[in-house]
């Protein structure tokens, strides 16, 4: 079985501030994908990064970037120079290779201050 | 390029009525499709997917049912509404097992 932890329910930072937002999985497999996803007030679901789990380098959006420690299974989001936009839900989410299933974490909320 | 349609936005049923939520995606051939359900500022609780026509698969035991009539169309139903069937719905699209892309939304509200 596959699932996500996201184990702060919610975090708070100053405008231009680094936060980092943290999640671990479980899997059996050796082949799978890692994603952040963004839920603004709007709730529209918004991908914000992916990671291939064979690859070592971790992926880089912009001002997001992950930090992707496969042995631990853990998958944290590093967003720098926060802006008030970034507010929003924020989702970690996996998938495995061969099966259909994509399962979230519980979300948590961050909310930046100016 | 893809999008994903979802209808209607919001929604507000009496129990016991009937419901019909319907997802349509344009751009692609034979893509995976979800329906999620969202609580009050909770996390998604995957409800049912669908890897081709007349192919679903359901996580979770409950009031509801889907269908895919079209490979580009997937339907959420119930006969009879419950209170508890009250939440965010979320339709999504997935290319390859790869990540999803999500509809608007529907804001159900059970009365």
């Amino acid at each position: 079985a596959q699932t996500v932890t996201q184990s702060q329910p919610e975090m708070s930072v100053q405008e231009a501030e680094t936060v980092t937002l943290s999640c671990t999985y479980d899997t059996s497999e050796s082949n799978y994908y890692l994603f952040w996803y963004k839920q603004p007030p709007s709730r529209q679901m918004i991908l914000v990064i992916r990671q291939e789990a064979y690859k070592q380098q971790n992926a880089t959006e912009n001002r997001f970037s992950v930090n992707f420690q496969k042995a631990a299974k853990s998958f944290s989001l590093k967003i720098s120079d926060s802006q008030l936009g970034d507010t929003a839900m924020y989702f970690c989410a996996l998938t495995q290779g061969g099966s259909e299933k994509l399962v979230f974490g519980k979300g948590m909320k961050l909310t930046v201050n100016p | 390029s893809q999008t994903i349609h979802q209808w209607p936005a919001t929604l507000v049923q009496p129990v016991g009525s009937p419901l019909s939520l319907e997802c349509t995606v344009e751009g692609t051939s034979n893509p995976n499709l979800y329906w999620y359900r969202q609580a009050a500022g909770r996390g998604l609780q995957l409800l049912f997917y669908s890897v081709g026509i007349g192919q679903i698969s359901s996580e979770v035991p409950q009031n509801l049912s889907a269908s895919r009539p079209q490979d580009r169309q997937f339907i959420l139903s119930s006969k009879k509404l419950l209170l508890s069937d009250s939440g965010f719905y979320l339709c999504a699209w997935s290319p390859l097992n790869t990540e999803a892309f999500f509809g608007q939304g529907t804001r159900l509200t059970v009365v």
